[in-house]
């Protein structure tokens, strides 16, 4: 299934070094999501962007920094991350807002982002 | 108290056996709650919606008890391929963003 793709699989990084993290989706949503999924803890919603408008930013520390260049492409930027930031982050879209039984998130299959 | 809780687990079970998770919420105005699926190192996707009433899938049925803020999964006749966490995602209101997941129900179907 390649309705939501991440790149790259896995990232180990150091904590001076900036990468970026991608996300595609061919679903024609129009919102799309990063998650971050840390061991024994549930799914933290980071940023949340409708219709490429960042709509919801969870308090998540300035060293991340997402960027939506259209409702197809999610991005975000890492840049003087700590070792806690280590974890699954996923990407993920949706048709619209949660509402209802029938809303859905379609997942990517994430980034496992180690730093050292 | 934790906004979604449930039992970590693991559930060892044997194959064709039935099994229930149950997971409660502590947020009244809860609108909408679903039931994800996580195969290990892959990422979460939708099992099932739980509708008011309760609605099933074939092997799996889904239970809501607004009064005592919790949802449930019955899974019957369980199958290997079943093995993964579950997850109990709540949706707290109109509007919001923030859906609420849970941390995760563990399930191992052994042979």
């Amino acid at each position: 299934e390649t309705g939501v793709t991440q790149t790259p699989r896995h990232l180990v990084m150091g904590m001076t070094n900036k990468k970026s993290l991608k996300c595609e989706q061919h679903l024609g949503h129009n919102a799309m999501y990063w998650y971050k999924q840390s061991a024994k803890k549930p799914l933290e919603l980071m940023f949340v962007y409708n219709f490429k408008e960042q709509t919801e930013n969870n308090s998540v520390p300035s060293r991340f920094s997402p960027e939506c260049p259209n409702s197809s492409h999610l991005f975000l930027h890492l840049h003087t991350l700590q070792p806690e930031d280590s974890a699954l982050y996923l990407c993920a879209s949706s048709q619209e807002l949660p509402e209802g039984v029938r809303f859905t998130l379609h997942f990517g299959n994430g980034t496992r982002l180690t730093v050292t | 108290r934790k906004e979604v809780e449930q039992d970590p687990g693991p559930f060892n079970v044997p194959e064709g056996a039935t099994v229930a998770f149950n997971c409660t919420y502590s947020n009244s105005a809860s609108q909408s709650f679903f039931w994800y699926r996580q195969d290990c190192r892959k990422e979460p996707k939708l099992l099932m919606s739980v509708y008011s009433s309760g609605n099933e899938d074939g092997r799996f049925t889904a239970q809501l008890n607004r009064a005592s803020q919790y949802i449930s999964l019955l899974i019957r006749d369980s199958k290997l391929s079943d093995s993964a966490t579950y997850l109990c995602v709540v949706n707290p209101g109109a509007g919001s963003y923030q859906l609420t997941f849970g941390k995760g129900t563990k399930l191992s179907v052994i042979p």
